[in-house]
């Protein structure tokens, strides 16, 4: 069946420190890709997403780039921040459908 | 600003009561559509609807009814047949896949709590 795998957490780093989280997915046909962030009390607000292979979403530092020969999708930040803890969601839809298929979330704590 | 608006933010049921959980849209967006979250876990598709008068089951359906009478409008009634209701609902809303490729808005979601 379609699924995505998240690397569990919680990761934990210091600020300014390099930040890799990773995702891969199983799908049938064409899936897009999605990086969502829910900071705490809050709902999931979309960071960055790919629609085909090749493609690099980036949003406010945040890169990921559509892997179809890895089936991946890791999200990277070269320099994170305090105010980037939260946690993160990874996520695909199938092509003609409306239904998110979200990972099961990494929660990510950077320390000053 | 066009957003989603989930409300109350805090919700408590008694046992054997129903409730039900507001969602209100003015992105004018078709698709709505009711997650459950749990802690360390991702979200559950409860239900959809893609167009007024119209949705369907998700993955997790069973001890909840939805209604779409309006399109700005799905509220989620959590019923006394859901016997393990507590969690954190998030409502959604999206422009159909089949129009353009756009991404899922979310509002900020509904603490359910049994007392």
């Amino acid at each position: 069946g379609n699924s995505v795998t998240q690397m569990e957490g919680p990761v934990t780093l210091s600020e300014e420190a390099f930040l890799t989280i990773n995702c891969t997915y199983t799908a049938t046909g064409y899936p897009s890709l999605f990086w969502y962030v829910q900071y705490p009390g809050e709902g999931l607000q979309l960071l960055l997403k790919a629609t085909k292979a090749d493609d690099k979403g980036s949003n406010k530092g945040f890169e990921a780039t559509y892997r179809k020969e890895t089936t991946s999708f890791h999200l990277e930040k070269g320099s994170v921040q305090v105010s980037d803890s939260a946690v993160y969601f990874c996520a695909l839809t199938l092509y003609n459908t409306d239904k998110l298929i979200f990972g099961t979330g990494t929660r990510l704590q950077v320390f000053p | 600003d066009g957003g989603i608006t989930q409300s109350p933010k805090y919700l408590f049921r008694k046992e054997g009561q129903n409730v039900t959980l507001s969602c209100e849209q003015n992105l004018n967006h078709d698709a709505m559509y009711w997650y459950r979250q749990d802690p360390g876990q991702g979200l559950r598709l409860i239900y959809y609807s893609q167009i007024v008068n119209d949705f369907q089951k998700g993955d997790i359906a069973e001890g909840y009814s939805v209604s779409r009478e309006k399109k700005e409008s799905f509220p989620l009634t959590v019923t006394s047949a859901q016997k393990n209701p507590t969690a954190f609902y998030l409502c959604a809303s999206s422009i159909p896949r089949g129009i353009s490729n756009q991404p899922q808005h979310f509002g900020d979601g509904t603490r359910l709590s049994i007392l």
